[in-house]
């Protein structure tokens, strides 16, 4: 099956520094990338995804690419505010993954000190 | 759009009684539905998928005969978390999603569960 990694598992930054979280896969199938932002005992929100036809997407202060050649993707995010404080989790979704369910990366608690 | 809601929010029981959470999707029909485990400072675990009006599909190492889930409807959802232990305590996050034609294509997560179990 899928197999999703997350690096770093924690990144604390600046308010106003750029952050970056970065994911690899392993189904070269894998077609449907989301990014998920947790904050403390609430659930998952879709902030941005990327399909595997295209290499960059942006809204905003979020970005993500995918470089499917190498089978990883990442997120960006600029001007970081400690709003954007929370876990950010990576999947990936395709075809070879029985009834196209999500695998989660481990996750990425970010930190954004004032 | 694209609301699922989650019931109850939070509960503590007894070890040994048996605790049902419901999963409904308010404003669209979710073909297939998600139930997620997540430990503290864990990432989201599948437990299992079910479509509508067919059995669920258990990842390795669910145990079925403990984590009985239904989908009913195209609306609702419920796990039953069977004669529950301590170490069952956890986060039970559902999520939904509508079928391929559906404009809600994607996975929408509830509010999650909080179970505790003494």
């Amino acid at each position: 099956g899928e197999n999703v990694e997350q690096h770093p598992s924690t990144l604390s930054v600046q308010e106003g520094d750029s952050a970056v979280i970065k994911c690899t896969y392993s189904d070269s199938a894998s077609n449907y990338f989301p990014w998920y932002k947790q904050e403390l005992g609430k659930r998952p929100q879709l902030i941005i995804d990327i399909r595997s036809n295209v290499g960059e997407k942006k809204d905003q202060r979020i970005a993500v690419t995918l470089n499917k050649t190498a089978k990883h993707f990442s997120l960006h995010i600029t001007e970081t505010q400690p709003e954007d404080s929370a876990v950010y989790f990576c999947a990936a979704r395709g075809p070879n993954s029985g009834y196209s369910t999500l695998t989660f990366g481990k996750g990425t608690m970010l930190l954004v000190s004032p | 759009g694209a609301v699922v809601s989650q019931h109850p929010s939070w509960v503590i029981c007894k070890s040994g009684t048996s605790v049902k959470i419901e999963c409904r999707s308010l404003d669209f029909q979710a073909t297939t539905m998600f139930w997620y485990r997540q430990f503290p400072k864990q990432s989201l675990m599948l437990m299992a998928t079910s479509n509508e009006g067919s059995k669920a599909t258990y990842e390795q190492g669910v145990e079925k005969d403990k984590f009985l889930i239904n989908h009913a409807s195209l609306t609702l959802s419920t796990l039953t978390v069977t004669s529950a232990h301590p170490e069952d305590s956890s986060f039970y996050i559902c999520s939904a999603r509508g079928g391929r034609m559906s404009s809600y294509n994607e996975q929408f997560f509830g509010p999650g569960t909080r179970l505790t179990v003494l």
